[in-house]
């Protein structure tokens, strides 16, 4: 077990450019977090899965913004059209159905700069 | 709302010296509480979580936190700070239903001085 594994790490962009992120969670964790970070900030909740469903999204999630687990393992996060303003770390996490509560283990993060 | 302040953005300590990072939370119902760091290129590493019962909890790296139901306060505590504790540390909370989202704050970076 490898632990949660994002890809690309890095990526710059010009503003207006599509975007995509894949997170691959710990192999057989059923639940898979996405969380946004800001220079100065903690991390925020975007959205999450449990297996391939969609569970919740947080406002911060526009339309612009999408996410799919399609076979309940890797997912993907798109951001449509970025702005300057989607510059920030992405942050993955995964967790198992194991006991009353079920630790989040984060990825490295992919960080993205909008130009 | 569910919110956490952490109200030190940074904090110097000398190699060898005590620490303590300040985390306050707001919340509707007792919470699950949890200590994360930071390492530059790293993901986030669970330090410690409180669920229930013994309000001092022990975890990973000689760190512990106390829980204080009265001052809605969960203190992350090391006795002797080792110059690899650099890193940023985050407080969070959690809502005691299975698996939901983590609040979190909004950081304190530590410095530790030789």
């Amino acid at each position: 077990d490898t632990g949660v594994s994002q890809n690309p790490r890095h990526k710059i962009t010009k503003r207006g450019q599509n975007v995509t992120f894949r997170c691959d969670p710990i192999s057989e964790h059923n639940r898979l977090y996405w969380y946004r970070q800001t220079l100065g900030q903690g991390p925020e909740f975007l959205t999450y899965f449990q297996n391939e469903a969609q569970l919740e999204k947080s406002r911060l999630l526009s339309d612009r913004f999408s996410a799919e687990r399609p076979k309940g393992s890797f997912s993907t996060l798109e951001i449509q059209r970025t702005e300057q303003g989607d510059s920030a770390m992405y942050l993955c996490a995964s967790s198992s159905r194991d006991g009353q509560y079920n630790e989040q283990f984060f990825g490295p993060g992919t960080r993205l700069t909008v130009l | 709302a569910q919110s956490v302040t952490q109200p030190d953005i940074h904090i110097t300590v000398s190699e060898g010296a005590s620490l303590e990072l300040r985390c306050n939370y707001s919340y509707g119902a007792t919470p699950y509480l949890f200590w994360y760091v930071q390492s530059p290129g790293q993901g986030l590493q669970l330090l410690l979580k409180y669920f229930s019962g013994d309000t001092l909890v022990q975890g990973i790296k000689g760190f512990e936190a106390e829980f204080k139901r009265s001052q809605s306060s969960f203190n992350l505590r090391k006795p002797s700070v080792h110059w690899s504790d650099a890193a940023e540390y985050f407080c969070a909370v959690g809502p005691m239903e299975y698996g939901n989202k983590l609040v979190f704050g909004a950081g304190t970076i530590l410095r530790v001085k030789s």
